[in-house]
């Protein structure tokens, strides 16, 4: 199956600790995105890649770091530094010559 | 970064209604997109536009692309409880390369 898989569903962090939220797609896209999403409200981007080993801050980088070093796969790590990571987190890729990102199933991270 | 302005918020609807909802920008788009997210889901791409007036059907959805490219709106005919979610609308602007900007989102419930 194509498609793009994100690991965990559910992730949880204890306070001070970094987590990394897997993406992977074989869709052979180019371009790949993260994004969080808080109750009630709309995506906000937080790190984009249009090709490998090249990556961009978004709207709420912040506290947040990414790699780009396989086409396949753009992991998250959220960091300590973010103080507020409850959120439902979305991957996304498409590739360099459409206008439509396709979606991951999420990642729930919640904090202990 | 720009949220697009996206009505209504939320929407109570009976079984067999239509429904409608509209997203809404001071800025030009070249691309809108209508993706549906189900509870604890990715979203999942509804429909596709490319050209300013281009109106496309996806079964009983039909989305079209504002003439003056700051507008797009989204119908559901004839609903039924499956249609049930968070409708997203996403622009993608010209200055913008990759990036999406998404409006908050319309929650849908339909009452059978």
């Amino acid at each position: 199956d194509g498609g793009i898989t994100q690991s965990p569903k559910y992730l949880f962090r204890k306070e001070g600790q970094n987590v990394t939220l897997s993406c992977e797609q074989n869709l052979n896209h180019d371009a790949m995105y993260w994004y969080r999403q808080d109750p009630g409200q709309g995506l906000r981007l937080i790190y984009y890649s249009q090709i490998v080993n090249d990556f961009q801050k978004g709207d709420i980088a912040e506290g947040y770091s990414v790699s780009r070093e396989k086409k396949e796969s753009f992991p998250l790590t959220v960091t300590s530094a973010q103080k507020n990571p409850t959120a439902f987190y979305l991957c996304a890729s498409r590739t360099t010559s459409g206008g439509t990102q396709y979606f991951g199933p999420g990642t729930r991270l919640l904090v202990l | 970064g720009q949220q697009l302005n996206q009505s209504p918020q939320s929407m109570f609807i009976q079984e067999g209604e239509d429904v409608s909802m509209n997203c809404t920008s001071s800025s030009i788009f070249n691309t809108w997109l209508w993706y549906k997210q189900d509870p604890g889901e990715g979203p999942v791409l509804l429909i596709a536009l490319y050209k300013a007036g281009e109106l496309t059907s996806n079964g009983r959805l039909t989305a079209q692309f504002g003439i003056t490219r700051k507008d797009s709106f989204l119908n559901i005919s004839a609903s039924i409880p499956s249609d049930v979610g968070i409708y997203f609308c996403a622009g993608q602007r010209e200055t913008s390369g990759s990036r999406l900007t998404f409006g908050e989102g319309t929650q849908l419930t339909v009452n059978p």
